[in-house]
């Protein structure tokens, strides 16, 4: 069975205070795997598509990486904007259009 | 990006009624379209599967009759929870998936705003 797991649950940073996000993923033919941001109340917000392993994709103070087993979400010098839930999302071969999300990492930036 | 306008984003109802919340895609064609339910600092889970024209698939221990879906055109979906209950409270998301293939970006779904549900 596709599964997705993220770690850790609640990050807390100073603002600066780089850190990694983690989503360990296992899932049968890997089709994409996706990050979005998530804001209180608010939908999905598309961040990043991986699709095979050693891949690697930026935008602004992020950068989502990929092995086989697991992704990772960077945060350089992080800002109070940047407070946020981040999710991580399978879509495996066997399953088609759905997606597995994870749980998520709540990320709160202190200034 | 592609546009997925979700309706309405908030709505309290007393237990018993039935409410709709619609799912439009605004510039682009949408055969499949998928609504989620998201409980307070939880993962999205996968209701159903929303299909142009024929009848919705249902994930595992969804009551369809509770959860009406009905797609009747390329760009609508809509989810109708019949005679709401208090342990319907949750947070409603659709997405939709893009027909065309210089819209089938890495984005691969667009996601809605969501749709908070209180039954009082």
């Amino acid at each position: 069975e596709d599964q997705v797991t993220q770690s850790p649950e609640a990050l807390r940073l100073q603002e600066g205070e780089s850190s990694s996000l983690n989503c360990s993923y296992t899932v049968s033919g890997l089709r994409g795997l996706f990050w979005y941001r998530q804001d209180p109340g608010k939908g999905p917000e598309f961040l990043f598509t991986l699709y095979s392993a050693g891949e690697e994709k930026e935008k602004e103070r992020l950068k989502a990486t990929l092995t086989k087993k697991e992704s990772f979400l960077h945060i350089t010098a992080p800002k109070p904007e940047d407070s946020a839930t981040y999710l991580c999302a399978v879509q495996g071969a066997r399953t088609g259009n759905q997606f597995y999300f994870g749980t998520g990492t709540s990320l709160t930036v202190i200034p | 990006g592609a546009v997925v306008s979700q309706h309405p984003s908030r709505v309290i109802c007393k237990s018993g009624t039935s409410v709709k919340i619609e799912c439009r895609s605004l510039d682009f064609q949408a055969t499949t379209m998928f609504w989620y339910r998201q409980f307070p600092k939880q993962s999205l889970m996968l209701m159903a599967t929303s299909n142009e024209g024929s009848k919705a698939t249902y994930e595992q221990g969804v009551e369809k009759d509770k959860f009406l879906i009905n797609h009747a055109s390329l760009t609508l979906s809509t989810l109708t929870v019949t005679s709401a209950h208090p342990e319907d409270s949750s947070f409603y998301i659709c997405s939709a998936r893009a027909d065309r293939a210089d819209l089938a970006t890495n984005e691969k779904l667009f996601f809605g705003s969501g749709t908070q549900l209180s039954v009082l």
